[in-house]
């Protein structure tokens, strides 16, 4: 069964440096998707992607987030000055538009 | 607030018995609910979903309910086994196939 990859599965950084997360969503999918978790907490969006574009955000995708699609097959989150706030599980899910989203395995960022 | 919870947190079930999970939804203009599976170190996997047309759904050891009229999903698991042991979301789509994630229940099964 397809599935969505999600690389790295674990990222340490220092916060003020710039993190890009990847992903590689099923092929005939149409909709991308960043979603996070904080330890102990549910899943929250951040943002959808359709088209080549941003098709809504939530209030926690500031000016530091930012994603792209830069080929057929990835769609990167990037995270410009990360902030300690900023730890969380990242999860990439992509959906055909009519089924449901299908998740990856995440990446666990840790900020110090 | 959270548009989307649910009732509690935990769950334990002994093995072989039925589980019942529950979820309240507070908006009434939500047409899709997915239910997701959580196991530890995971990325939350689809069980079952249900669109608001309908009141029921079944799939494997699995069962969905929908009451719009109260607002509320609800998952039931049957003959629960250990690898049932996991947390368990339900989740809404309001629009554009954004999904809203409830707070999670972590069912833990006995041996």
């Amino acid at each position: 069964e397809p599935e969505v990859t999600q690389t790295p599965s674990h990222q340490v950084t220092q916060m003020g440096q710039e993190v890009i997360l990847r992903c590689v969503p099923i092929s005939n999918h149409l909709y991308f998707y960043w979603y996070r978790q904080i330890l102990g907490q549910k899943v929250e969006f951040l943002v959808s992607f359709y088209n080549n574009e941003i098709s809504e955000k939530s209030e926690i995708f500031d000016d530091q987030f930012s994603v792209e699609r830069p080929d057929g097959s990835n769609f990167t989150l990037k995270i410009r000055s990360t902030k300690l706030e900023d730890s969380a599980m990242y999860f990439c899910a992509s959906s055909g538009g009519v089924s449901p989203l299908h998740f990856g395995n995440g990446t666990r960022l840790t900020v110090t | 607030g959270e548009n989307v919870g649910l009732h509690l947190p935990t769950l334990s079930v002994q093995e072989g018995d039925n589980s019942i999970i529950n979820c309240a939804y507070s908006n009434s203009a939500s047409d899709y609910f997915i239910w997701y599976k959580q196991e530890s170190g995971k990325g939350p996997q689809f069980i079952i979903d249900i669109r608001s047309n309908m009141d029921k759904r079944q799939g494997q050891r699995v069962t969905v309910l929908l009451n719009k009229t109260v607002k509320h999903l609800s998952l039931q698991i049957a003959a629960t086994q250990p690898g049932d042991s996991a947390v368990y979301f339900c989740a809404e789509n309001r629009d554009d196939y954004k999904l809203s994630f409830g707070a999670g229940t972590t069912v833990t099964v006995r041996a």
